[in-house]
């Protein structure tokens, strides 16, 4: 069974521009949990997608923005970039919502903002 | 609010030492508990889970037991490899519809083993 994927995996872009990133959940899962990784505010929480619906989101400013398709494949996308948004950007799907299901993370988008 | 706290790194050991890595959560009631390692330019991984107290998490020599009296849920092994070199992460299930998510992360522990 494939794992979870995602698209690109590394991406610069400057300051002021947007940017979008893809995540293709393990088959069968129906929930996509997007995560920001920074080495100094950890891992955080961005928002979970289940069935399409956004479920819960994380204290991010409204440039930080999602959907999730029919097939479970979800985006997400930020605006107007600033310096702070450099991060690896990680999706985990799961089978359900919620936190007892377990969690399954794709590599990773490498986000360089200039 | 919720919080997971694990020891500070980096932790460097020699192959073959025994691994503690320390871990404590806050929460009003019984989360699952959950060890993620992150090998360099990757993603992460689950590394083992325990659904309720008392239960012992295990896979590939690692081991964590949930221990609701002390709200801790320790990692352990007996004898690390180069290969275990790593950020290991400790987490809690998170509160429904809460804006930690599903999943609330310690702040990680960098693991070097030499060899």
């Amino acid at each position: 069974k494939a794992g979870v994927t995602q698209t690109p995996r590394y991406l610069i872009k400057t300051r002021g521009q947007q940017v979008t990133l893809s995540c293709s959940p393990i088959s069968g899962h129906r929930s996509v949990s997007w995560y920001q990784q920074t080495p100094g505010q950890g891992l955080q929480f961005l928002f979970e997608y289940f069935s399409e619906t956004q479920r819960n989101k994380g204290n991010f400013p409204g440039r930080f923005s999602g959907r999730q398709f029919s097939n479970s494949r979800s985006e997400m996308n930020v605006s107007t970039l600033e310096l702070g948004d450099s991060a690896l950007y990680l999706c985990a799907s799961s089978r359900g919502p919620g936190g007892t299901d377990t969690q399954y993370f794709g590599p990773g988008t490498r986000l360089t903002v200039l | 609010g919720d919080s997971v706290t694990q020891m500070e790194g980096p932790v460097t050991l020699s192959e073959e030492a025994f691994l503690t890595i320390n871990c404590t959560y806050t929460a009003t009631g019984y989360p699952s508990l959950f060890w993620y390692v992150q090998y360099p330019g990757e993603g992460l991984q689950l590394l083992l889970k325990a659904t309720k107290a008392d239960d012992k998490g295990s896979n590939k020599g690692f081991e964590a037991t949930y221990r609701k009296e002390t709200t801790s849920f320790h990692l352990e092994k007996g004898s690390v490899q180069v290969s275990d070199s790593a950020v290991y992460f400790c987490a809690r299930e998170g509160n429904y519809g809460g804006s930690q998510g599903n999943l609330i992360f310690g702040k990680g522990t960098k693991l070097s083993v030499k060899p």
